[in-house]
């Protein structure tokens, strides 16, 4: 299995512009969420999905979008970059709902809005 | 509303020495979990335990072991003997089994380990 996996690993770019970061996982695991990591103020959730399907929003979920149209992939958009999505961003993705398996992290992506 | 504090930002030891790291939780719910990351400089993130909150006994997983106390509200992580190798921030996080994909982070703790 290649667990989960985020492409691309780094990106610039320009205020305005529009983008997609990519997350698959192949554990046929029903919860995938995208997390941004600011200095300082460790993880937070922007969106989250229980199912291919159904999303939900998290802690910050302004300026990004997603979709959830199979289990295994959970693409986060940005519609109109801005500085202030400069950050790291992780995918994750956890197996079982009732139990609250342990959440499987991608490698992430860095993002730099200039 | 849910909140973790990790309220030491940075700590940096002596090889061999002991730390622990503190974490309180805040939350209304009855059933939670807590849970304890590694970001190693490396920046992937290992997961290291979760624990539910029915569960107070202690763990303990090497050189690492956690106290979890529900009266304080405080999920603490040690580690015994530190090496170099455990340098990383560590991140403490929680979350209710009724939202169980929203997981809450604390704002994590850098961990120095100095030979």
């Amino acid at each position: 299995n290649a667990g989960v996996t985020q492409t691309p690993k780094f990106q610039v770019l320009k205020t305005g512009q529009s983008m997609t970061l990519q997350c698959a996982q192949d554990m046929n695991h029903e919860y995938m969420s995208w997390y941004r990591q600011d200095p300082g103020m460790g993880l937070r959730l922007i969106h989250y999905s229980v199912g291919a399907g159904i999303t939900d929003q998290g802690e910050v979920p302004n300026g990004y979008n997603v979709s959830r149209s199979t289990t295994e992939d959970f693409p986060l958009r940005l519609l109109s970059a801005a500085p202030s999505q400069t950050s790291v961003y992780f995918c994750a993705s956890s197996y079982d709902r009732a139990l609250n398996n342990e959440q499987f992290f991608g490698p992430g992506t860095r993002l730099t809005v200039l | 509303a849910q909140k973790v504090t990790q309220a030491q930002t940075e700590i940096s030891v002596v090889e061999k020495e002991d730390v622990t790291l503190d974490c309180v939780y805040e939350t209304r719910d009855t059933t939670y979990y807590l849970f304890w990351y590694k970001q190693p400089p490396s920046g992937e993130l290992v997961f290291l335990i979760r624990r539910n909150s029915f569960d107070e006994q202690n763990e303990i997983s090497g050189r690492y072991s956690w106290n979890f106390q529900k009266s304080t509200s405080s999920f603490n992580f040690t580690i015994t003997a530190s090496q170099v190798v455990d340098s990383a921030v560590y991140f403490c996080a929680l979350s209710s089994y009724s939202s169980a994909s929203k997981i809450i982070f604390g704002s994590g703790t850098r961990l120095s380990i100095r030979p």
